[in-house]
């Protein structure tokens, strides 16, 4: 069965920093990838998908994320961090019928 | 973009008694959706999926007469939490997949939070 991990739980960024959020996965073959933004009162919504061909992915809001075959991870990063980026983030692993195993999130704190 | 919406938003009721959560797309037709279910600071765990008209799918381990599942049109797909006890209480969230595009989009709904007493 596929897995997905989310290292960090937590993560406090500055203002304008930069800011990576880490994914690995575990399955068998090449999964399909997505990251997720969770806000307060908001459903999750879709930043940046990875089905094939080139392994940098760009998304919404100035995210992007990079898959890599040899390391089965999904890092997902941004340059330069907004207070409203601030939110809990996922990553997913979705297999042949489009079913979604979800990491466990990382929650963004964004300090002025 | 595509919208899902649930209600009620947030819910409390007492031990015993059912709950039944709306899931609705609201501006496409859903032929799947799917139904997770949120512990605080945890995962979205996969619950079930619902296809119109026919029965859900339910994941292993989840109970299939405790979470009763109906999908009766392609814009709604409803879930009752039958005899909830305090451990369902938990936040439940839908998503629906369009059925013009492709299986990969699931559009979410913003949750539901039960507090069962």
């Amino acid at each position: 069965a596929q897995s997905v991990t989310q290292p960090d739980i937590h993560i406090t960024v500055s203002e304008g920093a930069s800011l990576e959020l880490r994914c690995n996965y575990s399955y068998g073959a090449t999964p399909y990838l997505f990251w997720y933004v969770q806000s307060p009162g908001q459903g999750l919504q879709l930043l940046l998908k990875y089905f094939s061909g080139d392994t940098l992915v760009q998304g919404i809001k100035g995210f992007e994320a990079e898959f890599k075959r040899s390391q089965s991870s999904f890092n997902l990063r941004k340059p330069s961090v907004h207070w409203s980026d601030a939110a809990e983030y996922f990553c997913a692993v979705g297999v042949n019928d489009y079913k979604l195993s979800f990491g466990a999130g990382t929650t963004v704190t964004v300090r002025a | 973009g595509a919208v899902v919406s649930q209600h009620p938003s947030r819910v409390i009721c007492k031990s015993g008694t059912s709950v039944k959560i709306e899931c609705r797309s609201l501006d496409f037709q859903a032929t799947t959706m799917f139904w997770y279910r949120q512990f605080p600071k945890k995962s979205l765990m996969l619950m079930a999926t619902s296809n119109e008209g026919s029965k859900a799918t339910y994941e292993q381990g989840v109970e299939k007469d405790k979470f009763l599942i109906n999908h009766a049109s392609l814009t709604l797909s409803t879930l009752t939490v039958t005899s909830a006890h305090p451990e369902d209480s938990s936040f439940y969230i839908c998503s629906a997949e369009p059925s013009d595009r492709g299986k990969e989009t699931q559009y979410f709904g913003p949750g539901t939070r039960l507090l069962v007493l």
